[in-house]
């Protein structure tokens, strides 16, 4: 199975500043086929169900500002807030969709500084 | 779109749940669905996954075996039938709709508590 990592696990922040969280995948996640990259990442807001911001390494989701991009290759990952915003608060997930088993990194915690 | 979990609750070890997951908004024949966990305080994991037709399934190695994803394209509902329940199974359960490329887990429920204790 994949397993992802992510770093770090919790990440304070001070709002309009940068914030950039990591992501590794034992294998690759690249898919030589179609040229796709299977690496997404979700935002779990305090008290809600999970919400995806990135698919497929860097494809916005639909109402996700521009803020937030994702980017990478292989096996390490980025996902890069421009500035941070107080609703950015949550844990925040990678995930693989490479090969089923799917699975999750551990998350990365971002709490206001 | 909404998705609407239930049948949580609390089961003792080694005992059996259904979990539902009634959808509505989109055409649900249309979309594969997941069903995803998490452990209080704890991270997401991933469990299990379906095609459109139900003719088709993956399982986390966890609960291969022990849980069974299913469908009821007539009724809208996504199903997970768990058995062999332990206590580290204690969590909320999500189940969520697939992308139509299979491209990411674009609606979320809000979540089915599963107790597993005696």
């Amino acid at each position: 199975d994949f397993v992802m990592t992510q770093t770090p696990l919790s990440l304070p922040v001070t709002p309009g500043e940068p914030a950039s969280i990591s992501c590794r995948s034992s294998q690759s996640l690249f898919d030589s086929e179609d040229g796709n990259t299977y690496l997404d990442w979700y935002l779990q807001k305090p008290g809600q169900s999970p919400q995806v911001l990135i698919y497929t390494l860097s494809y916005r989701a639909a109402g996700v500002p521009d803020r937030f991009s994702g980017s990478g290759s292989g096996t390490n990952f980025t996902l890069k807030i421009s500035r941070v915003e107080a609703e950015d608060v949550g844990v925040y997930y990678c995930m693989q969709r490479m090969e089923f088993p799917w699975t999750f990194g551990p998350g990365t915690k971002v709490d206001i500084k | 779109v909404q998705l609407l979990e239930s049948g949580g609750g609390l089961v003792q070890p080694g005992g059996s749940l259904r979990l539902s997951c009634v959808v509505s908004g989109v055409t649900f024949s249309d979309y594969a669905m997941t069903w995803v966990r998490q452990v209080p305080g704890k991270g997401l994991q991933w469990l299990s996954f379906i095609t459109s037709s139900g003719k088709t399934a993956y399982y986390a190695d966890f609960v291969k075996g022990r849980f069974t994803i299913s469908r009821d394209n007539s009724k809208n509902t996504l199903y997970l039938e768990m058995s062999g329940l332990r206590g580290d199974d204690t969590a909320s359960y999500y189940c969520a709709k697939v992308g139509k490329m299979w491209d990411f887990l674009e609606y979320w429920g809000q979540g089915a508590l599963v107790t597993v204790s005696s």
